[in-house]
């Protein structure tokens, strides 16, 4: 069964500087790959998601993530963070047929102005 | 403009007492899910259904029952409720039939079993 690492819980940054959150798969074959945010009380949005192609890929509001097979990597970035974007990240990984993805625990950013 | 709508959004039940948490979506989504979260586990898959009249466990699906209404409707049903069911409860919608990636969340229902 797939599997998916956040090796951060919690990460720190000042309005204005770049960001990346890490990730870590274990699947054997293509696994299919998601970010998703989440803002205080609220429910998760879908921010990108990597299927097969370009190994990096665009997703809302200015984030992006690459993917690296031969890291099992899924790294989330954005070049200059704001202090909208404090929020719980969870990276997800889905396996093939069904593709239903398990979340990682998630890495809460905080945004220092 | 509402996407995924939960009710309750908080609740309190004592051990062994029902409920149904419910579910609509608008967006004529095919499939629907059920998640819960607990602090530090992320979110882990309840049931889903991936179309009207069919559902499916997931990871954690034991002390819990799913009724695909309709294709609006997803209901979570909570039989004899224990203090370990106590999590904050998400439903979720997705277009597609085939590449099971929720899109759309609602706010979540905050359960807590004493």
């Amino acid at each position: 069964a797939q599997s998916v690492t956040q090796p951060d819980i919690h990460i720190t940054v000042s309005e204005g500087a770049s960001l990346e959150l890490r990730c870590n798969y274990s699947y054997g074959a293509t696994p299919y790959l998601f970010w998703y945010v989440q803002s205080p009380g609220q429910g998760l949005q879908l921010l990108l998601k990597y299927f097969s192609g370009d190994t990096l890929v665009q997703g809302i509001k200015g984030f992006e993530a690459e993917f690296k097979r031969s890291q099992s990597s899924f790294n989330l970035r954005k070049p200059s963070v704001h202090w909208s974007d404090a929020a719980e990240y969870f990276c997800a990984v889905g396996e093939g047929g069904s593709y239903i993805p398990t979340f990682g625990r998630g890495t809460s950013l905080i945004v220092h102005p | 403009n509402a996407g995924v709508t939960q009710t309750p959004k908080f609740q309190v039940l004592k051990t062994g007492q029902s409920m149904t948490l419910q579910c609509a979506q608008d967006m004529n989504h095919n499939s629907m899910y059920w998640y819960r979260q607990d602090p530090g586990m992320g979110l882990r898959l309840i049931y889903y259904s991936a179309s009207e009249g069919t559902t499916d466990k997931g990871e954690v699906p034991n002390g819990y029952n799913v009724s695909r209404l309709n294709k609006r409707e997803f209901s979570l049903r909570l039989e004899s409720a224990a203090p370990s069911q106590t999590s904050v409860y998400f439903c979720a919608s997705s277009a597609g039939t085939e590449r099971h990636q929720p899109q759309h969340f609602g706010d979540g229902t905050r359960l807590s079993i004493l």
